[in-house]
């Protein structure tokens, strides 16, 4: 059962404007946060990250936020480039484990 | 700086077959994963290493075999390749656990079996 959700298969959002991507997961275990970007061809690249004692962590035009009760967090970026175009994934694990779960991805298309 | 390199990039196997993939990386990490991809699902963690010489099993190690002979590589091992193993692999390295830093990941080997 997928314990990290991504429920938008795609996104498709005007260059200049904002693109909001989220992620759900269900382990309340669960303390750190990542996002992963992937272009075609092209291994994931390390984009942002948050730790569960935080609810939002901002890093130039990409800023995540984490509502624990919720259990979702949810990426933004701001301005969106067509740059951005590519597949971002959101992971989480726990610490103490050594598995790093990934969700199923969402195509980001951002049209110039 | 190469950083992770995996090969090879595509395979075709027929059913029954074996295969290596290797991965290596100039970063003189200590934790290195494999991890594959499916569609419709995230990665998926097969086996990873903490250090040389060391190997564990992910979430779905069965029908693959690893080994860390050397620091820098990691190879993935297809005993006897089935259609269920088609799949895109990715390699990845960390100098701490991926706990709470980024990994660096490979390209991607495609594998297909027919």
């Amino acid at each position: 059962d997928q314990q990290v959700k991504q429920n938008s298969p795609s996104l498709s959002v005007q260059e200049g404007r904002i693109s909001i991507l989220n992620c759900d997961y269900t382990n309340s275990m669960f303390d750190y946060f990542l996002w992963y970007k992937k272009y075609p061809a092209e291994g994931p690249t390390f984009l942002i990250s948050i730790s569960s004692i935080k609810d939002k962590n901002e890093d130039g035009r990409f800023t995540v936020f984490l509502n624990k009760s919720a259990k979702h967090l949810s990426l933004h970026i701001v301005p969106s480039q067509p740059g951005d175009s590519a597949v971002y994934f959101c992971a989480a694990f726990q610490t103490g484990a050594n598995n790093l779960f990934f969700g199923t991805g969402t195509r980001l298309t951002v049209i110039p | 700086n190469a950083g992770v390199t995996q090969t090879p990039k595509f395979r075709v196997l027929k059913t029954g077959q074996s295969m290596t993939l290797l991965c290596a990386q100039d970063m003189n990490h200590e934790y290195m994963y494999w991890y594959r991809q499916d569609p419709g699902m995230g990665l998926r963690l097969i086996h990873y290493s903490v250090g040389e010489g060391t190997t564990a099993k992910g979430e779905v190690p069965d029908g693959y075999n690893v080994s860390r002979l050397k620091k820098q590589n990691f190879l993935l091992g297809l005993e006897s390749a089935a259609p269920s193993q088609t799949s895109v692999y990715f390699c990845a390295s960390s100098y701490f656990p991926q706990l709470n830093t980024e990994a660096f990941f490979g390209q991607g080997t495609r594998l297909t079996v027919v």
